[in-house]
């Protein structure tokens, strides 16, 4: 059974900048995309962005565009996600979404990744 | 890109059956036939239930439809259960390979 496993919660001071890794466990990394989704406390789900493993092309909600960064590993099958000039609004928990490229569907969820953007 | 616009809250019985709905554009919903539900209990990570309009993934309930028309996309529960309590968003793929989720409905059984 693939797993996602994200790395642990963060605090970060406004202005800082954000990385979170995914590594995905299974076979054909590359078959996949893999997307960033996050959850502000008690708000909806906001899809951030996306990256295919297997060709590296990128796609970004307008919201992220220029201040976040979506990149991929495939010796590490690992997926990461950067958010720079953080500020208290990207206070969420961050998930990694796997997707089977081109069947259009989020199968896979990671644990989740609580970033806390406090000073 | 907005957010797909569902109900706040939908409420029913057990036993009772609802229906959520999900409105987009013609650039979202009504534009292709890649919409989903999503199922997310309190702290734990969502869950697909629908994917392509009306497609469950093995092991979801048949309790569970979905359907489309026009720009709106509906989740239809039936024989509604204590354990169906949660929040329920509903996402589509968009014109410019996008994707958007729903504002996200609570589901309560009363």
């Amino acid at each position: 059974q693939v797993q996602l496993v994200q790395s642990g919660a963060e605090v970060k001071e406004p202005g800082a900048s954000l990385k979170v890794s995914c590594k995905a466990s299974g076979n054909t990394f590359t078959s996949y995309v893999f997307h960033w989704v996050r959850q502000a406390p008690g708000q909806r789900l906001e899809w951030m962005g996306a990256i295919k493993a297997g060709n590296g092309n990128t796609y970004y909600s307008q919201n992220f565009q220029g201040r976040g960064t979506i990149t991929r590993d495939t010796s590490a099958t690992t997926a990461y996600m950067e958010l720079s000039s953080l500020r208290s609004e990207d206070t969420a928990v961050y998930y990694c979404v796997r997707e089977l490229e081109d069947s259009f569907k989020f199968d896979d969820w990671g644990q989740g990744t609580l970033v806390t953007v406090s000073s | 890109q907005s957010a797909l616009s569902q109900p706040a809250s939908v409420s029913g019985s057990p036993g009772q059956s609802i229906t959520i709905s999900c409105t987009g554009t013609s650039s979202d919903v009504g534009g292709n036939n890649f919409a989903s539900w999503y199922q997310q209990h309190p702290g734990e990570a969502p869950k697909l239930i629908i994917h392509a309009v009306s497609n469950r993934p093995s092991g979801v309930s048949n309790r569970f439809s979905g359907s489309k028309s026009g720009n709106t996309a509906s989740l239809t529960i039936s024989g509604l259960q204590v354990e169906d309590e949660a929040d329920y968003y509903c996402s589509s793929y968009t014109s410019s390979n996008t994707y958007v989720f729903g504002t996200g409905t609570k589901v309560t059984v009363l």
